[in-house]
């Protein structure tokens, strides 16, 4: 059965700051997703991570995935208020159909 | 781009009440859509699968006579919470995937019905 954990569970930082989200999964996975979702909203998909060692970058935001470790990290640079939210990993087993397990989410507060 | 639309947002009504949650891919097929439930500060939780022409599937600890789930076209699945009770209040949100798109892209999530049950 797959698992995925992330850490931390809450993240207070201040702006300006550089941290890691990390997200490990249990078994074999081919596809990695980080989601962002804002209170009382849906998800916003991020990225999308196939391959061992892909990296993607969207504005103050990178992911980045290593298979072997079963590990995909989310790295925030430089953090603005606007990126307080929840962000949520999530692994797609071998299926076809694409059922997505997803970690616990980290609630990431940016403050001044 | 692709959109999931989840209707109703928001609905509120008494405990016995059955209360329906239509999701539809407004411009893309999808064979397979699925629903989750999101308890409040808590992950998403899979609950079904939800597949066009044929019978849902369940995860398990879901029951099926309770979430009763519809697919019955590509464009269009619809989950019935049965005989609703306070345990049921939740976030439910569908997810749709493009037929066209091929595994390698995202599922497009519908923004999610707050159900309360009284």
């Amino acid at each position: 059965e797959l698992k995925v954990e992330q850490n931390p569970l809450f993240l207070s930082m201040q702006e300006g700051k550089n941290y890691t989200i990390y997200c490990n999964y249990s078994t074999t996975s081919d596809r990695l997703y980080w989601y962002r979702q804002d209170p009382g909203k849906s998800l916003e998909s991020l990225f999308v991570l196939l391959s061992n060692g892909a990296v993607k970058q969207e504005g103050r935001l990178m992911a980045s995935l290593d298979t072997k470790a079963r590990l995909s990290t989310l790295h925030i640079t430089a953090a603005v208020h606007d990126l307080s939210a929840t962000y949520f990993c999530a692994a797609a087993g071998g299926t076809s159909y694409g059922k997505l397990t997803f970690g616990q989410g980290t609630i990431l507060t940016v403050h001044p | 781009g692709a959109v999931v639309s989840q209707h109703p947002s928001w609905v509120i009504c008494k405990s016995g009440t059955s209360v329906k949650i239509e999701c539809r891919s407004l411009d893309f097929q999808a064979t397979t859509m699925f629903w989750y439930r999101q308890f409040p500060k808590q992950s998403l939780m899979l609950m079904a699968t939800s597949n066009e022409g044929s019978k849902a599937t369940y995860e398990q600890g879901v029951e099926k006579d309770k979430f009763l789930i519809n697919h019955a076209s590509l464009t269009l699945s619809t989950l019935t919470v049965t005989s609703a009770h306070p345990e049921d209040s939740s976030f439910y949100i569908c997810s749709a995937r493009d037929n066209l798109a091929g595994t390698s892209k995202p599922q497009h999530f519908g923004d999610g019905t707050r159900l309360s049950i009284l």
